[in-house]
């Protein structure tokens, strides 16, 4: 199995929800990442977590709180999101982070802030 | 300066052509490296891994070069499914974790 699964496939929310993505990997994989993606641009890194701990935050407001439960989930909550936040966020994996092996990623929740 | 730069293209060219691309890195903690395809809407796949001794793949080869800090990817007899965006990846170590930086892309389009 070498799939990340991420949830929703899509999301459309208001400037004053809150609402979560999800990622699971069951590879084993003891680094997960998140980033952001607008159109025609290159994935950015937002957070990088490893053995579920807070590794790396690369500056991201605090409108975006990540949370790793476990070593197979990562979640990202988001709360009072502004338009702009609108993208496509895309959750990866990998062996370890010191490994410098590759990154999986899932599919990604584009993500519509009205 | 950005820590990984490529020709943005797009490259447009017509099918069994050679093409190549280049990409250059500025953190010398770099230490593993990666070509990564995207289709459009879709999540970025691994194309190849890139080693310092140089890689190939069927019709793609990746080639590094530590000293000058440079990757690139050559296509072979290209194929119109070759067309998507290719993006240079590296992993650069820092004390905590490593980060995985992508380039910019480049768009590259087959035409019959």
């Amino acid at each position: 199995d070498t799939e990340v699964t991420q949830t929703p496939k899509h999301l459309v929310m208001g400037m004053t929800n809150k609402k979560s993505l999800k990622c699971e990997q069951h590879m084993g994989h003891r680094a997960m990442y998140w980033y952001k993606q607008k159109a025609k641009k290159p994935p950015e890194l937002m957070f990088v977590y490893s053995y579920e701990k807070l590794s790396i935050n690369e500056s991201v407001p605090s409108r975006f709180s990540p949370e790793c439960p476990n070593s197979s989930l990562l979640n990202l909550h988001l709360h009072a999101l502004q338009p702009e936040d609108s993208a496509l966020y895309l959750c990866a994996s990998s062996q370890e982070s010191s490994l410098g092996a590759e990154a999986f990623f899932g599919q990604g929740t584009r993500l519509t802030v009205v | 300066r950005k820590e990984v730069e490529q020709d943005p293209g797009p490259f447009n060219v017509p099918e069994g052509a050679t093409v190549a691309f280049n990409c250059t890195y500025s953190n010398s903690a770099s230490q593993s490296f990666f070509w990564y395809r995207q289709d459009c809407r879709k999540e970025p796949k691994l194309l190849m891994s890139v080693y310092s001794s140089g890689n190939e793949d069927g019709r793609f080869t990746a080639q590094l070069n530590r000293a000058s800090q440079y990757i690139s990817l050559l296509i072979r007899d290209s194929k119109l499914s070759d067309s998507a965006t290719y993006l240079c990846v590296v992993n650069i170590m820092y004390s905590s974790a490593s980060k995985i930086i992508f380039g910019s892309g480049t768009r590259l389009s087959i035409r019959p």
